[in-house]
């Protein structure tokens, strides 16, 4: 157990809807990073936050957004949901704004 | 041409060999780490790397900055140990880049 936490472990939508993603970190760390894993593309990074700034932003698309939140638990939301988005969504935490990084269990994304 | 390569793609061992699983990238990096994903999905880290060399374990990985290239070793191999092997670099841009992952079983 990585300490990291994610709501909700499964989640089964429609196309077009919204979701949001919780991630609560470990006590101390202040930087969290997202990541979209699919069977087609792999493990891709899509944005970190630190200390509640945005620091880095990959392959992340227009229709998804995240935020760092004052008590530092952070919150990926797609919208407009397309049966691609379906996928794990892992967040993962650390201290620094580089360094080692400790994973939540993940999302299971399914839109249908 | 993959900015993140791995080989081998797969691999099996028998309980006890050493292994070795190697990443080369193209791209100038800030960091390298290697990461374990479970059967079950579960992620974990286990390196990160800028230069040198690390061990944790029966873990070691080493980096060659100038050849661009990474190497995980397994001393001692145990049935516990398969799982998928990741490499990932973070870019200067800050971006991180995924190799594909390399499949580890090893058989009692």
């Amino acid at each position: 157990d990585s300490g990291v936490t994610q709501t909700p472990k499964h989640l089964i939508t429609a196309t077009g809807q919204r979701v949001t993603l919780r991630c609560s970190p470990r006590s101390g760390d202040l930087s969290v990073y997202w990541y979209q894993q699919s069977l087609d593309q792999g493990l891709q990074f899509l944005i970190q936050y630190y200390n509640g700034e945005e620091r880095a932003k990959g392959n992340i698309l227009e229709r998804f957004s995240a935020q760092q939140f004052p008590d530092l638990h952070s919150e990926l939301n797609l919208s407009s949901l397309e049966l691609g988005d379906s996928a794990l969504y892992f967040c993962a935490t650390g201290r620094g704004l580089g360094g080692e990084q400790y994973f939540g269990p993940g999302t299971r994304l399914t839109v249908t | 041409k993959n900015e993140v390569e791995q080989s081998p793609q797969n691999l099996t061992a028998q309980e006890g060999e050493f292994i070795t699983i190697n990443c080369s990238y193209s791209v100038g990096i800030s960091a390298l780490h290697w990461l374990q994903q479970h059967p079950g999905g579960g992620i974990v880290s286990l390196f990160m790397l800028s230069s040198g060399k690390k061990k944790h374990g029966r873990l070691i990985a080493t980096i060659n900055i100038q050849e661009k290239h990474s190497s995980l070793h397994i001393t001692a191999s145990h049935p516990r140990d398969s799982a998928v092997y990741i490499c990932a670099v973070r870019d200067y841009g800050q971006n991180f880049v995924f190799g594909p992952g390399t499949r580890l079983s090893v058989l009692p």
